[in-house]
């Protein structure tokens, strides 16, 4: 079983949608987890952080992490098509461990 | 924009080559990244330096050296690469060595090894 699984899509939503997206770990001594977005060719960006269980919100996107079931989400709100990405869940463990990515999942967003 | 700068974008080599890829952060942190990342694959860690020395070092092939000449600069030194090194190489930064998961990349230099 991977560390950390991610379904790679793609995942094709009409504009206006409401996005989710998903990752599973198998590692409990996780406590960080991250969203970062890749358009095509260029670097990941940082767009959620999340220390622990909880939800986060800014803006459209909400990230929620449940601890207890290992698993967490990214919603996306309203959707547009410049939302179309590959979003990368990322997860570390405290002091000074290496970032666990998952395969990413790549979202289309039709106008 | 991004705050980690990369250079060069594009860079084609021949396996007899060698040639440097540079990485630059203002944003004062102390800890640097190496990573490759292959088509439709996330980013594998290569190098990691923390206060400009070197931490973690993922069993990298000696054909790649990295190099950290000051907090702000990173370096990663080419010699003798294979054509299936070919990849994105991203450079990242992060507030300290701690490795919270904070971590801001560059737009990468992509590379191909004929």
């Amino acid at each position: 079983q991977k560390e950390v699984e991610q379904d790679p899509g793609p995942l094709s939503v009409p504009e206006g949608a409401i996005v989710s997206l998903n990752c599973t770990y198998s590692n409990s001594a996780f406590q960080y987890f991250m969203w970062y977005r890749q358009y095509s060719r260029k670097g990941p960006e940082l767009l959620m952080y999340t220390y622990s269980s909880g939800n986060k919100e800014d803006g459209r996107f909400t990230a929620q992490v449940d601890k207890s079931s290992k698993y967490i989400s990214l919603f996306i709100r309203d959707s547009q098509p410049s939302d179309s990405a590959t979003y990368l869940c990322a997860m570390s463990r405290p002091q000074g461990s290496t970032l666990t990515f998952g395969k990413g999942t790549m979202l289309l967003v039709s106008p | 924009d991004t705050e980690v700068t990369q250079t060069p974008k594009h860079l084609v080599m021949g396996m007899t080559n060698k040639k440097s890829l540079k990485c630059e952060q203002h944003m004062g942190h102390r800890a640097m990244y190496w990573y490759k990342q292959k088509a439709k694959k996330p980013p594998e860690l290569m190098f990691v330096y923390s206060y400009e020395k070197l931490s973690i070092n993922e069993s990298v092939p000696s054909r790649f050296s990295p190099e950290c000449p000051n907090s702000s600069l990173l370096n990663l030194h080419l010699h003798a690469l294979q054509p299936e090194d070919s990849a994105l190489y991203l450079c990242a930064s992060s507030q300290s060595g701690r490795n919270t998961g904070e971590l801001f990349f560059g737009e990468g230099s992509r590379l191909t090894v004929l």
